[in-house]
């Protein structure tokens, strides 16, 4: 069973459209992330939900809204979509309790590209 | 603010051989660092984390870092490789204080074992 899984793993789209990546954690973890990594391959947190409640949001334009309906998922909705926007974006969890210790348990990662 | 470098971009090695991959942190209060990889095709995972106590720490598969405070660093090694460590390392820190389980990430250091 997955632990993490997010989709679509791989997303090919147009400038100026809107798209949402999904992820859903079934380890029972209170805390969920979005991390998005660059060309450069660098790892930037970009939110962290605490049991549905925004904890960390990151200096992140408006157009990249999430959204946590319950705290086993983690979604992501971007607007209006630039060619800056591409990058591989992943969701993370971690256990109650060890939100201090960055123990994170990562999803596979889901390919944007903006053409 | 916090920053991970990694001076390593690209290392290539042939099996048995030694393995050392650098990592240094800029940021003067206490701190808790990690090491994760990412197999091919796979999640990123936890290698292995410095939280206190003794700074040499072992993770999974023989690899070992170790957390030196008057130099920032916190360096992996492995005295010696698979073809199996074939991988992508990402040297990561949280702030010690921190509750919200911010983690910053290195660049990574691709790392290719040769048979």
């Amino acid at each position: 069973d997955t632990a993490v899984s997010q989709t679509p793993k791989y997303l090919v789209t147009q400038m100026g459209n809107d798209k949402s990546i999904k992820c859903e954690q079934n380890l029972g973890h209170d805390t969920m992330y979005w991390y998005k990594q660059d060309s450069k391959k660098f790892l930037k947190i970009m939110f962290s939900y605490n049991n549905k409640e925004l904890i960390i949001n990151e200096t992140v334009p408006n157009r990249f809204s999430p959204k946590s309906p319950d705290k086993a998922h983690l979604n992501l909705h971007i607007n209006s979509l630039e060619l800056g926007d591409s990058a591989v974006y992943f969701c993370a969890s971690s256990r109650p309790g060890t939100r201090s210790t960055g123990e994170l348990f990562f999803g596979e990662g889901s390919r944007l590209t903006v053409l | 603010a916090q920053s991970v470098s990694q001076h390593n971009h690209h290392v290539i090695l042939s099996e048995a051989a030694s393995l050392e991959l650098g990592c240094n942190y800029s940021y003067g209060g206490t701190v808790n660092l990690f090491w994760y990889v990412q197999y091919p095709g796979q999640h990123l995972q936890l290698l292995l984390k410095y939280f206190s106590g003794d700074p040499l720490v072992k993770g999974i598969k023989g690899f070992e870092a170790e957390f030196i405070k008057s130099k920032f660093s916190f360096n992996l090694r492995k005295p010696s490789v698979q073809w199996s460590d074939t991988a992508e390392y990402f040297c990561a820190v949280n702030e010690g204080s921190s509750n919200t389980g911010k983690l910053i990430f290195g660049q990574g250091t691709t790392l290719q074992v040769k048979p």
